[in-house]
């Protein structure tokens, strides 16, 4: 089965760290930009993150950058996002979201994970 | 930044009608909008891409149109299984990619 499966969400205080994982299965991730996806409780979904497939170029949202760090493990197919100094506004459910071709950066998303559910919050 | 707005925000139907859903751009995105539906609890779910391409495994119901800044998603006659929000996206011009605030479509 082609899917992909997030996880490492869950509380952390504000200031804090997390890393959000999320494992590919049925095909390589490292050939598809692979892009992470949030939404806040009731809100749009909100671009965060995404990679290229060949020369893992990241580019981030303004609203994460210099906080968020966004790279693959291509060995163990999974992609990562390395959250720190974590603000209450970041709370959300963080989807991990493959892109429908591979080999370039024509972002729109095919494959989409359940999605694993940060609370930044004292 | 490209805005994407959705109208209306709420639509409310019965089974068989027609659903027109619309997604205006800031900026021309030449064909480059997809539409995802997202039901609750779920992730999003890729229906149409550039504009009116279905996506694998979309029923025949949904289809995509438009051009430039101005886009409709129709689903031709509707079935309880569509109540969703539906989203719009746009990647023509990114950072940052952007989507719309959705459309909530009930069935009656």
């Amino acid at each position: 089965d082609v899917q992909v499966v997030e996880s490492g969400g869950g509380l952390v205080q504000p200031g804090g760290s997390l890393r959000l994982s999320c494992a590919a299965s049925g095909f390589t991730c490292s050939n598809y930009a692979m892009t992470w996806v949030r939404q806040a409780p009731g809100k749009r979904l909100e671009w965060v993150s995404t990679i290229s497939g060949s020369a893992d170029t990241a580019y981030y949202a303004d609203s994460v950058k210099g906080r968020f760090t966004i790279y693959r493990d291509s060995s163990k197919n999974t992609l990562f996002a390395e959250m720190s100094s974590l603000r209450a506004e970041d709370t959300a459910v963080y989807y991990c979201a493959k892109s429908l071709t591979p080999n370039n950066l024509d972002l729109h998303f095919d494959l989409w994970g359940q999605g694993t559910l940060v609370t930044v919050s004292s | 930044e490209i805005v994407l707005t959705q109208s209306p925000g709420t639509l409310s139907l019965s089974p068989g009608e027609r659903a027109t859903l619309s997604c205006r751009a800031s900026q021309n995105v030449r064909i480059y909008l997809a539409w995802y539906q997202q039901k609750p609890g779920q992730a999003p779910r890729l229906l149409i891409y550039d504009a009116s391409n279905r996506a694998a495994g979309v029923p025949a119901r949904f289809s995509g149109s438009g051009s430039g800044t101005d886009f409709t998603l129709t689903i031709s006659s509707l079935e309880p299984e569509d109540s969703a929000v539906y989203y719009c996206q746009q990647r023509l011009t990114w950072p940052p990619l952007t989507f719309g605030g959705g459309t909530k479509v009930e069935i009656k």
